[in-house]
């Protein structure tokens, strides 16, 4: 069964410093894949997405991810973090196969950003 | 265009009454979904429809919970009685056939 994980259920970073979060996916066929953000008290939002064609997918915010099929790895990153960012952020993964749309979530990780 | 609605925001009620959460997917969307959020859990995927139809619902807790979809805009799930560990963020949200899914400012249930 297709699954994901994050590494980290808690990031620490200074404002202006690399945001990396780690996405790692369990898929025996090609994969779609997602990163959502969730502020507080809100829904999630999609950020980004990877379907097919160019391994690395630039989101909203600054934001981008790069699909490592050999490393099953869909890790996002923002080169200067902002004091906005600080949010849960969850990578989703959907297997393009038998027509279901259901997603596969990670247990999310959650981005903190110090002044 | 109008996202994806919810209603209510917020739902307080006591142990052993009916709670009915709502959701009005956006026009042209095909899937719907209900997802629970507790920090304990995380996401959950309780239920999803496409085409009103109910394609997967091994993520409904027990029979105390049960969704229906009338028509392609509205969609509820109730759940009767309610527990005080049914308290959770439920999130409501649309996707239309491979696309990505939008979602619900959700409705924040407290059972006492």
């Amino acid at each position: 069964a297709q699954s994901v994980t994050q590494l980290g259920s808690h990031v620490s970073v200074s404002e202006g410093a690399l945001v990396l979060l780690r996405c790692n996916y369990s898929s025996s066929v090609p994969p779609y894949l997602f990163w959502y953000v969730q502020y507080p008290n809100q829904g999630l939002q999609l950020l980004l997405k990877y379907t097919t064609g160019a391994t690395l997918v630039k989101g909203i915010n600054g934001f981008e991810a790069e699909f490592k099929k050999s490393e099953t790895s869909f890790h996002l990153t923002k080169p200067s973090a902002h004091m906005s960012d600080a949010a849960e952020y969850f990578c989703a993964v959907r297997l393009d196969q038998g027509g279901s749309e259901k997603l596969v979530f990670g247990k999310g990780t959650k981005l903190t950003v110090n002044p | 265009d109008a996202g994806v609605i919810q209603s209510p925001r917020h739902e307080v009620t006591e142990m052993g009454q009916e709670v009915t959460l709502r959701c009005k997917p956006i026009s042209g969307h095909n899937s719907l979904f209900w997802y629970r959020q507790t920090m304990m859990r995380g996401l959950e995927l309780l239920i999803y429809f496409n085409n009103n139809v109910p394609i997967d619902d091994s993520g409904m807790p027990e029979d105390r919970f049960s969704a229906k979809m009338p028509n392609a805009s509205f969609s509820t799930l109730k759940i009767q009685p309610s527990e005080p560990r049914d308290s959770a963020v439920y999130f409501c949200a649309s996707t239309k056939t491979r696309a990505e899914q939008y979602f619900g400012p959700g409705t924040r249930l407290t059972v006492t």
